[in-house]
């Protein structure tokens, strides 16, 4: 069985430029879950989707960042302007449905954004 | 992350010792899962917590909850080199949120 998969691995932009990172999640699994990992810290939640309804967005800067989940599989988050600050991992989640699965949460590889 | 801390941040030990790693919540749990992160690399899981004083085992790793105390341990059996890497703790608030720790790095020396 195929994994979350996560593209690009690494990416490097100047700021102010736009980036985009896309998720395919695994078969089956109607959550999927966007977070933003800094060096040493814990993942933080980013986005929820439940199919393609964002269920939780609150932690999301919707000012520069965006994602869309449109037929409530593969995913896309989209940061326009990238700043300096936004350099870190996007790591990309996916789980079955419900409290329970949100327990058990399969994570692609993650995306390495340097912003220059 | 505030809500779930994690000690020591970082441990370092000689191969075949064992060892324990907390994880502390400032909230009521509903449920705590354990993952391990090689860097460079996602998350993997472990195991998930559910009940207070459940315990499960993973191979040589033992996590255990202590739902009074708000507390999860996670306790290393024997280590290995295998064992090295991040461990980070997880949970589901009462808000429906997923929030994890920063993570304890483990360094197993030969």
């Amino acid at each position: 069985e195929a994994g979350v998969v996560q593209s690009p691995r690494y990416k490097i932009i100047e700021k102010k430029q736009p980036v985009a990172f896309w998720c395919n999640p695994i078969s089956g699994h109607n959550t999927l879950y966007w977070y933003l990992q800094n060096l040493g810290q814990g993942p933080e939640l980013l986005i929820r989707y439940e199919n393609e309804e964002a269920v939780d967005d609150s932690q999301l800067p919707k000012d520069r960042f965006s994602a869309e989940r449109l037929k409530g599989v593969d995913s896309t988050l989209k940061i326009q302007p990238a700043e300096l600050g936004d350099s870190a991992v996007y790591l990309c989640a996916s789980s079955p449905s419900g409290l329970a699965g949100r327990g058990e949460q399969f994570f692609g590889p993650g995306t390495r954004l340097t912003v220059l | 992350s505030q809500e779930l801390e994690q000690s020591p941040q970082s441990l370092i030990v000689q191969e075949g010792k064992n060892l324990t790693i907390n994880c502390t919540s400032s909230k009521t749990l509903y449920g705590l899962y354990w993952y391990k992160q090689k860097y460079g690399e996602g998350l993997i899981f472990l195991m998930m917590l559910q009940k207070g004083g459940e315990e499960k085992s993973h191979e040589k790793i033992t996590a255990k909850l202590d739902e009074k105390k708000q507390q999860s341990s996670l306790h290393i059996t024997a280590s290995q080199p295998s064992h090295a890497g991040i461990y980070l703790c997880g949970a589901v608030t009462n808000a429906g949120k997923s929030t994890f720790g920063d993570g304890t790095t483990l360094t197993v020396k030969p």
